[in-house]
């Protein structure tokens, strides 16, 4: 599987916009990019994923770099309840052998202040 | 809503003793996922199952066993329990390649 690159931490102030940032240089053209996160004392959830086009949900948005190089997950207006790990992840959806794995790296500490 | 239980919150177990870990879908979905969370290394992937009677190794298997004779239940067996193997485990399942969605987790403790 592909590589991710995301920096261990980023903070934010409440109600403003974050950008958490994700490195994959050696992406393959069938890899598609999710976002997960963790909150305290919970097992992950699904937030974003995308493939080569940007993205919007009711969580998030997904930037995706035009060489798909890079992807930036975009938080709108954070809350307290967004404090949580953000894992950015390859997975080879298009290839047919990834049976939905996913391989989970160490991702970014998010914390928010009030 | 998909609902992924598991029957432990929390457990303690003695070394050497066999141990069951139980996880459950509602969501009639093909796949399932047994991962382990430790400190320091993540989320890791023990194994899977994509079908009915069928199961694939992931990242560390060793020291475990997996069960899958109906489509919404997925057993993780420590067949002689270790105090390595002291985690966080996590259960997930998914639709193909859809969104992965995970149970609240057993804490197991092996004294």
């Amino acid at each position: 599987d592909a590589k991710t690159t995301q920096p261990n931490s980023m903070e934010s102030n409440e109600e403003e916009p974050v950008h958490l940032p994700c490195n994959h240089s050696t992406i393959s053209g069938t890899d598609y990019i999710h976002w997960y996160r963790q909150l305290p004392s919970q097992g992950p959830e699904y937030v974003i994923h995308g493939l080569t086009s940007n993205v919007n949900n009711r969580m998030a948005s997904l930037a995706i770099a035009e060489d798909r190089k890079s992807s930036t997950l975009i938080l709108h207006r954070a809350t307290l309840r967004d404090a949580a790990v953000y894992y950015c992840i390859l997975r080879d959806d298009a290839g047919g052998t990834s049976y939905g794995k996913l391989t989970f790296g160490q991702g970014t500490i998010l914390t928010v202040h009030p | 809503d998909v609902k992924v239980t598991q029957s432990s919150r929390y457990l303690v177990k003695r070394t050497g003793e066999k141990v069951f870990l139980e996880c459950v879908q509602d969501m009639d979905h093909e796949n399932m996922f047994w991962y382990r969370q430790d400190p320091g290394l993540g989320l890791r992937l023990i194994y899977f199952s994509y079908d009915v009677k069928m199961k694939e190794k992931g990242d560390i298997p060793e020291g475990y066993s997996v069960s899958r004779e109906k489509k919404e239940r997925f057993s993780l067996i420590l067949e002689s329990a270790s105090t390595n193997q002291t985690s966080m485990y996590l259960c997930a399942s998914s639709l193909n390649v859809g969104e992965q969605y995970f149970g609240p987790g057993t804490r197991l403790t092996v004294t």
